[in-house]
């Protein structure tokens, strides 16, 4: 069975503080996508940051960057710089690569609450 | 890019009625998906379609559960004889293919069986 899990259901941080959010998942497929998502509270889920499991390099985009480890299967995400507009659930989740699966495996989030 | 839009926001029924609900993707995206989401949980794929077929639809939670897409633009999520069980906030994507292409996600539909 393929699953992701997130081992930290809250968390919370100081604004301009840095925060790791942790993710483990398990595949027996070797290829693959990474991905976290972003859910403020009764908003929308956003994308934030995306890693093809190919890629040794780890990706980063602005403020967010991840720290991937293929073998042993961890994908945590790193807020640096925190800001209150980052108070959100978090979730990490993977789809396989190629085939007629095309759906986004989640996890349970982690809430992220950003402090004054 | 005006976004996932879906409708409607919030839909509150009583036990055994039938419900509807529309998703409009992302217009020059072909791939959009169903997901449900409950407190507390991560969202769990339902059904996907590209274009007008329906590629996976053996993760619907019951027979109960149906969604068409029958022009390849919007799509209908349909649930007959509603359970107590089946209230959720049903949520649609969608995306420009499939693999690493970003799902673009509605706002949802927030189901409440009374």
């Amino acid at each position: 069975a393929q699953t992701v899990t997130q081992s930290q259901p809250e968390m919370s941080v100081q604004e301009a503080e840095t925060v790791t959010l942790s993710c483990t998942y398990d595949t027996s497929e070797s290829n693959y996508y990474l991905f976290w998502y972003k859910q403020p509270p009764s908003r929308q889920m956003i994308l934030v940051i995306r890693q093809e499991a190919y890629k040794q390099q780890n990706a980063t985009e602005n403020r967010f960057s991840v720290n991937f480890q293929k073998a042993a299967k961890s994908f945590s995400l790193k807020i640096s710089d925190s800001q209150l507009g980052d108070t959100a659930m978090y979730f990490c989740a993977f789809i396989l690569y190629g085939g007629s699966q095309g759906n986004l495996i989640f996890g349970k989030g982690t809430k992220l609450s950003v402090k004054p | 890019d005006t976004g996932v839009s879906q409708d409607p926001r919030h839909k509150i029924t009583k036990r055994g009625q039938n419900v509807t609900f529309r998703c409009d993707p992302i217009s020059e995206h072909n791939r959009l998906y169903w997901y449900r989401q409950t407190l507390g949980q991560g969202p769990e794929f339902l059904t996907y379609f590209q274009n007008e077929a329906q590629l996976e639809k053996s993760r619907l939670l019951s027979d109960r559960f149906s969604a068409e897409r029958p022009k390849g633009s919007f799509s209908t999520l349909e649930i007959q004889r509603t359970e107590q069980g089946d209230s959720a906030m049903y949520l649609c994507a969608s995306s420009r293919g499939g693999g690493n292409q970003p799902q673009h996600f509605g706002d949802g539909t927030r189901l409440s069986i009374l």
